[in-house]
């Protein structure tokens, strides 16, 4: 069953001091992996997609990495309008070609 | 553009009230998703529709009803919820269900059931 797990749950970082998150899946045939970041009350914005192993993208702060079990989302020198929770979606090809989303992490840069 | 618009934004309705919740996309997205968001959880998929047509039913009780009568609209009809169906539903497009694409979602509508 195609799975994902992101780490930390929530993350407390200052203002300026650079930090990952971490997304680690289970899925048969990685037909893609996103990011999204999700402010509250608000419908996810989307980030960046990555296919392949290798594959990097970068968006002001930050940058989305791909191996062939896990993403990292490196945020660097974040301020306070970074905090948001962060989500990490697959899509596999199990033939429903659903995304199945991570649990979130919540990030606070305090100022 | 990649913009999903939802209306409304905010919704109360009673327990034996009927409302529609609506979705609009003109990207030229052939997939268009319902999901419903909890408090401090992830989205979870309730409907795909794939060129019109329903393609996913994540077996959504009978009370909430999709409509998708064209390729740029989507509705959610609703009758007899109950409080536990309170949470933000999201709609969502991508440009096929099968596309390998990111899909855009719209701001949600926050529905309270009381």
């Amino acid at each position: 069953e195609d799975q994902v797990t992101q780490s930390p749950e929530a993350l407390r970082l200052q203002e300026g001091e650079s930090s990952s998150l971490n997304c680690s899946y289970t899925v048969s045939g990685l037909r893609g992996l996103f990011w999204y970041r999700q402010d509250p009350g608000k419908g996810p914005e989307f980030l960046f997609t990555l296919y392949s192993a290798g594959e990097e993208k970068e968006k002001e702060r930050l940058k989305a990495t791909l191996t062939k079990k896990e993403s990292f989302l490196h945020i660097t020198a974040p301020k306070p309008e970074d905090s948001a929770t962060y989500l990490c979606a697959v899509q596999g090809a199990s033939g429903t070609y659903k995304y199945i989303f991570g649990t979130g992490t919540r990030l606070k840069v305090l100022a | 553009d990649t913009e999903v618009t939802q209306t409304p934004k905010h919704l109360v309705m009673g327990m034996t009230n009927k409302k529609s919740l609506k979705c609009e996309q003109h990207m030229g997205h052939r997939a268009m998703y319902w999901y419903k968001q909890k408090a401090k959880k992830p989205p979870e998929l309730m409907f795909v529709y794939s060129y019109e047509k329903l393609s996913i039913n994540e077996s959504v009780p009978s009370r909430f009803s999709p409509e998708c009568p064209n390729s740029s609209l989507l509705n959610l009809h609703l009758h007899a919820l109950q409080p536990e169906d309170s949470a933000l539903y999201l709609c969502a497009s991508s440009l096929g269900q099968g596309a390998n694409t990111e899909a855009f979602f719209g701001q949600g509508t926050r529905l309270t059931v009381v």
